[in-house]
């Protein structure tokens, strides 16, 4: 069964720290992977993607990281803001669909 | 460009009823995509259409269909609604799968 895990569920930070949203999955025949922004009741809104040939993608202050072989990928986000506050939701390709994790909540206080 | 939109934006409906859901994709995107989230959890994928053809479904039941028409645009049905379809419904295009995704920003359903 192809799962997607997010840790933390929730995190609070206060502004200016560096951070890090670790996703895991259990297939690992991905196409590519991608991290997602979602404000409360919102779209999803795409940061960056990994093709499975990549090991990473950086985006200003985001850093994506792929290790396929592990079923790992990170998320580094530095210098935080109050602007980041936010679900940040991790998602695997297989082809013709995404399978998402549950998010990480992320607060970050000023 | 209009990114992915869909309508309508929130939407009141009562258990046994039927519901259609639109979207219209990015322009050039042939792939658009269904998922269904909950509150509190990830998208949930229902349906993936390439080229007006089913190309992926996901766990649901048969009171959910879709199709899509000849200018790529997308439609969810939804039939003999439950309380438990109430959710936030996102359509998503991309040019083809596995290219990069585009979400709309989703039709709020409630189901009473």
């Amino acid at each position: 069964k192809q799962e997607v895990t997010q840790i933390p569920a929730a995190l609070s930070v206060p502004e200016g720290e560096n951070l890090v949203l670790n996703c895991s999955f259990t297939d690992s025949a991905i196409y590519n992977l991608q991290w997602f922004r979602q404000d409360p009741g919102k779209g999803l809104t795409s940061l960056l993607l990994i093709q499975s040939s990549q090991r990473e993608q950086t985006s200003g202050r985001l850093n994506a990281s792929l290790d396929k072989s592990s079923g790992r990928s990170t998320l580094y986000i530095a210098a935080s803001q109050p602007g980041d506050s936010a679900t940040y939701l991790c998602a695997v390709e297989y082809g013709n669909k995404l399978v998402f994790g549950a998010g990480t909540i992320l607060r970050v206080k000023s | 460009d209009a990114g992915v939109t869909q309508s309508p934006t929130h939407l009141i409906k009562t258990r046994g009823q039927h519901v259609t859901l639109r979207c219209s994709p990015i322009s050039g995107h042939k792939s658009v995509s269904w998922y269904q989230q909950v509150l509190g959890q990830g998208p949930q994928f229902i349906f993936q259409y390439y080229e007006k053809e089913e190309r992926g479904r996901g766990n649901f039941p048969d009171r959910f269909s879709a199709r899509q028409f000849p200018n790529y645009s997308s439609e969810l049905n939804v039939n003999a609604l439950l309380l438990g379809d109430s959710a936030l419904y996102l359509c998503a295009s991309s040019w083809a799968l596995p290219f990069k995704t585009f979400f709309g920003q989703g039709t709020r359903l409630t189901v009473v």
